[in-house]
């Protein structure tokens, strides 16, 4: 069946360094993929998506690529904020409307 | 555009009773979603109405629970005889038809339930 991989956390940072959260799938057909930001106390954003293979989805400083020879969707940064402390969470659809999301990564930034 | 709205936001209730939650989805949207969000682990889905038919339903939904859509606008989830395995973040979801799957979905802010 369909399932999404990312890596466990939590990710700690300081302010300015890089970020990279890793995403791996399994999907049959030709999944669309997201990655969802969860900040403290707040429900669920769309942060950004790419639906067919190549597609680089963007927001806010943050991009990933959709590779579909490493069935990969990781998630960068150039530089991190402390506004970015969130749980991230990858997600893809694949063939019908439910969305299939991976247990997400804590990412705590200090100042 | 208020986004979606979902009531009660926390609800605390003594195993075996009834609860019931409601979703508004942005006014324009035509399909709705429920997840299921458990500590620690991402979002399981449960549920997803076009307009006010229910088309997909996960194995999860047991048959405690029962979700609706009367007019295809505002949705309720209901579960019966709550356990504590109830115990969970539930979320509501919505999107607009534009002829494929990958319309985006706009996540509420979602009803914690807590189930003694």
């Amino acid at each position: 069946g369909n399932s999404v991989t990312q890596m466990e956390g939590p990710v700690t940072l300081s302010e300015e360094a890089f970020l990279t959260i890793n995403c791996t799938y399994t999907a049959t057909g030709y999944p669309s993929l997201f990655w969802y930001v969860q900040y403290p106390g707040e429900g669920l954003q769309l942060l950004l998506k790419a639906t067919k293979a190549d597609d680089k989805g963007s927001n806010k400083g943050f991009e990933a690529t959709y590779r579909k020879e490493t069935t990969s969707f990781h998630l960068e940064k150039g530089s991190v904020q402390v506004s970015d402390s969130a749980v991230y969470f990858c997600a893809l659809i694949s063939g019908g409307f439910k969305t299939i999301f991976g247990a997400g990564t804590r990412l705590f930034v200090k100042a | 555009d208020t986004g979606v709205s979902q009531d009660p936001r926390h609800k605390i209730t003594k195993r075996g009773q009834n609860v019931t939650f409601r979703c508004d989805p942005i006014s324009e949207h035509n399909r709705l979603y429920w997840y299921r969000q458990t500590l620690g682990q991402g979002p399981e889905f449960l549920t997803y109405f076009q307009n006010e038919a229910q088309l997909e339903k996960s194995r999860l939904l047991s048959d405690r629970f029962s979700a609706e859509r009367p007019k295809g606008s505002f949705s309720t989830l209901e579960i019966q005889r709550t356990e504590q395995g109830d115990s969970a973040m539930y979320l509501c979801a919505s999107s607009y038809d534009t002829g494929g799957s990958t319309d985006t979905q706009y996540f509420g802010p979602g009803t914690r339930l807590t189930v003694l």
